[in-house]
């Protein structure tokens, strides 16, 4: 069975600082891949990025950087110099060679207050 | 209109009523998904479909029926809910099947009386 683990259930920072979100995973597949999304108040889910689990380079883009760790099963996701628009629900997910599904983590939400 | 939109936004339904919720997606894609979100529970997948077949049927109650009567269009209607069931419905599609990043719409809010 697959299953995300996003042990974080809420983080306050205040505006400028550095936060990690901590996402970790199960999958007995070889191949899959991994994804995050925000959830602004709005209610959209907005997909952020994918990677498959033959690509360990960590990813920057902007203030929102990943790090993928395959030894630790984790895909964590940092923004730097968080802003107060950063606030959001954001959530892991993950997506098996086969499946026909993303098995999506509980979420973090995330408040950034100025 | 571009990327995935749903209507409508909200609504509010008696136990008795019958009605549609409508996702239409504009970016080509093959595969569509149903979502429920409920507060202080995670996103639950209702269905998926692909190329217009339905491929994934999640243990939903017969109350929620789905239709996709071509790639672009999905429908969740609706019959006898309970309050349970009071929710964020949201509709995604992705390129093919999950593996590809899913695209979302806005959501229906829906709440049963």
């Amino acid at each position: 069975a697959q299953k995300v683990t996003q042990a974080q259930t809420e983080i306050s920072v205040v505006e400028k600082e550095d936060v990690t979100l901590d996402c970790v995973y199960e999958t007995r597949d070889t191949t899959y891949y991994l994804f995050w999304y925000k959830q602004p108040p709005s209610g959209e889910l907005v997909f952020l990025i994918r990677r498959n689990s033959f690509d360990e380079q960590n990813e920057i883009s902007g203030r929102y950087s990943w790090n993928f760790q395959k030894s630790t099963s984790s895909f964590n996701f940092t923004i730097t110099a968080s802003q107060v628009v950063d606030s959001a629900v954001y959530f892991c997910a993950l997506s098996g060679q086969y499946g026909n599904k993303l098995v999506f983590g509980a979420g973090t939400i995330l408040r950034v207050k100025s | 209109e571009t990327g995935v939109t749903q209507t409508p936004r909200h609504l509010v339904m008696g136990m008795t009523n019958k009605k549609s919720l409508k996702c239409e997606q504009h970016l080509g894609h093959n595969a569509m998904y149903w979502y429920k979100q409920s507060a202080k529970k995670p996103l639950e997948l209702m269905f998926v479909y692909s190329l217009e077949e339905r491929v994934e049927n999640n243990s939903v109650p017969s109350r929620f029926s789905p239709e996709c009567p071509n790639s672009s269009h999905l429908f969740l209607h609706l019959h006898t809910l309970q309050p349970e069931d009071s929710a964020l419905y949201l509709c995604a599609s992705s390129q093919d099947l999950a593996y590809y990043e899913q695209y979302f719409g806005p959501g229906t809010r829906l709440t049963v009386t």
